[in-house]
């Protein structure tokens, strides 16, 4: 079983300035990664897919790159929308999401 | 523009059983394969169940495997989540997620609001 372990954990921002995310697999999982936005209260958005596609609808504020073992999310400009908690998800059988960074305000 | 939107949940006591239904609508429903995730409260989210886009292949976590019954009706636009024997460990809230492709790819590109489910007595 693929172990996906996130960090940081939590992550403390300002708006305007460039959030990195990590998330890293326990073997290697290819380009089967996912990454989504989650805010209080509300479903999960999926913002890139294939380790680097944006969905649609995603800005190109939002970037993710990585293959094998290690990925990231690159966030380069935070606006106040952004401050969320962020999963990783791998795509491959069986799905499993990493435990999440949260980043939130300065 | 895709709609899910889940129904069924409710308080349940450990050994008990719940019907989760998710109503699909802005999409052709027929062609996608459909999933469900859970989150407990103040927890991350885990792969539930996921049902290819005919119906004829399903797929379990372990967690659920033997207890949880997918199923949809295409007819209806209408994905269900059967949960019997109910554990405390199963209370979360439960997300209908639609797969980005015709495929199988575990890429959830829609999701529906979701339904509390909690297990206790």
């Amino acid at each position: 079983e693929v172990v996906l372990t996130q960090s940081p954990a939590t992550l403390s921002l300002s708006p305007g300035e460039r959030a990195t995310l990590s998330c890293r697999a326990s073997q290697s999982v290819g380009s089967s990664l996912a990454w989504y936005q989650q805010k209080p209260g509300q479903a999960p958005r999926l913002l890139i897919y294939g380790a680097s596609n944006r969905a649609t609808g995603i800005p190109a504020r939002f970037s993710g790159s990585g293959s094998g073992t290690d990925f990231t999310l690159t966030i380069s400009s935070l606006e106040p929308a952004d401050f969320a908690v962020y999963y990783c998800q791998l795509s491959a059988n069986w799905p499993t999401f990493g435990p999440g960074t949260t980043v939130d305000i300065k | 523009e895709v709609q899910l939107v889940e129904s069924g949940g409710a308080l349940a006591q450990p050994g008990g059983s719940l019907r989760l239904s998710c109503a699909a609508s802005g999409f052709t429903f027929n062609k996608y394969a459909m999933s469900w995730v859970r989150q407990a409260p103040g927890k991350g989210l885990e792969w539930v169940s996921a049902i290819s886009s005919s119906g004829g292949s399903t797929y379990y976590a372990d967690s659920v495997k033997g207890r949880f019954s997918i199923s949809r009706d295409n007819s209806e636009n209408t994905l269900s989540l059967q949960m019997d024997s109910l554990r405390a460990e199963d209370t979360a809230v439960y997300f209908c997620a639609k797969d980005a492709y015709g495929g199988i790819s575990y890429y959830f590109d829609s999701w529906g609001p979701g339904t509390l489910v909690a297990v206790s007595s």
